[in-house]
């Protein structure tokens, strides 16, 4: 049983480019989040899919977008890049119709540095 | 809103020691509450959790009771080993599903 993935790993980019990362959820898992953890902070909600639409967001910018597909994957879109973008971004996935008690299983993440 | 506050690190501690990580947390209503535990270079993987008041989650001899009275979800074990080295993340879900994290404590084990 696979849990959550995410590619790339690694990632280098300019400012004022794009980047775009990729998630697969956990087996039987249709709801994906994402967050951002900055060097030494706690991860900070970016926002959640479920069934392919945006159903919770948090204090981020319109620069930050993203997508679900109908197999529950998801993308997370970062356009005109800053410095302070450089961060780990990390996926997690988890059944909604569990409610808040199920547990989030993350992926390893995708450490962004953008110069 | 929802916050967590935890205890600043690092903490260092010598093997078989006991360890306490204070958490405490704001939030309306009937939160559930989480430690998950980020190793060097990894991601975050969950250590315990609660769902309702004096609940005591536990796992790979950690513990943790949540009690509302006093708003805390401390983070305990009697004897930690050097492989217990790693950032201990404390959290809470409130309101949809977005998980509200500390800012982590750093704890390093010395044989």
């Amino acid at each position: 049983d696979a849990g959550v993935t995410q590619s790339p790993t690694h990632l280098i980019k300019t400012r004022g480019q794009q980047v775009t990362l990729r998630c697969s959820p956990k087996s039987g898992h249709d709801t994906v989040s994402w967050y951002q953890q900055a060097l030494g902070q706690g991860p900070q909600f970016i926002f959640q899919y479920y069934e392919e639409e945006e159903r919770q967001r948090g204090n981020f910018p319109d620069r930050f977008s993203g997508h679900q597909f109908p197999n529950y994957s998801s993308e997370l879109n970062v356009n005109a890049l800053l410095l302070g973008d450089s961060a780990l971004y990390l996926c997690a996935s988890s059944p909604r119709l569990a409610g808040l008690q199920e547990t989030q299983y993350f992926g390893p993440g995708t450490r962004l540095l953008v110069l | 809103g929802n916050s967590v506050t935890q205890m600043e690190g690092p903490v260092t501690l010598s093997e078989e020691a006991f360890l306490t990580i204070n958490c405490t947390y704001t939030a309306t209503g009937y939160p559930s509450l989480f430690w998950y535990v980020q190793y060097p270079g990894e991601g975050l993987q969950l250590l315990l959790k609660a769902t309702k008041a004096d609940d005591k989650g536990s796992n790979k001899g950690f513990e943790a009771t949540y009690r509302k009275e006093t708003t805390s979800f401390h983070l305990e074990k009697g004897s930690v080993q050097v492989s217990d080295s790693a950032v201990y993340f404390c959290a809470l879900a409130n309101s949809g599903y977005a998980l509200n994290f500390g800012k982590g404590t750093s704890l390093l084990v010395t044989p």
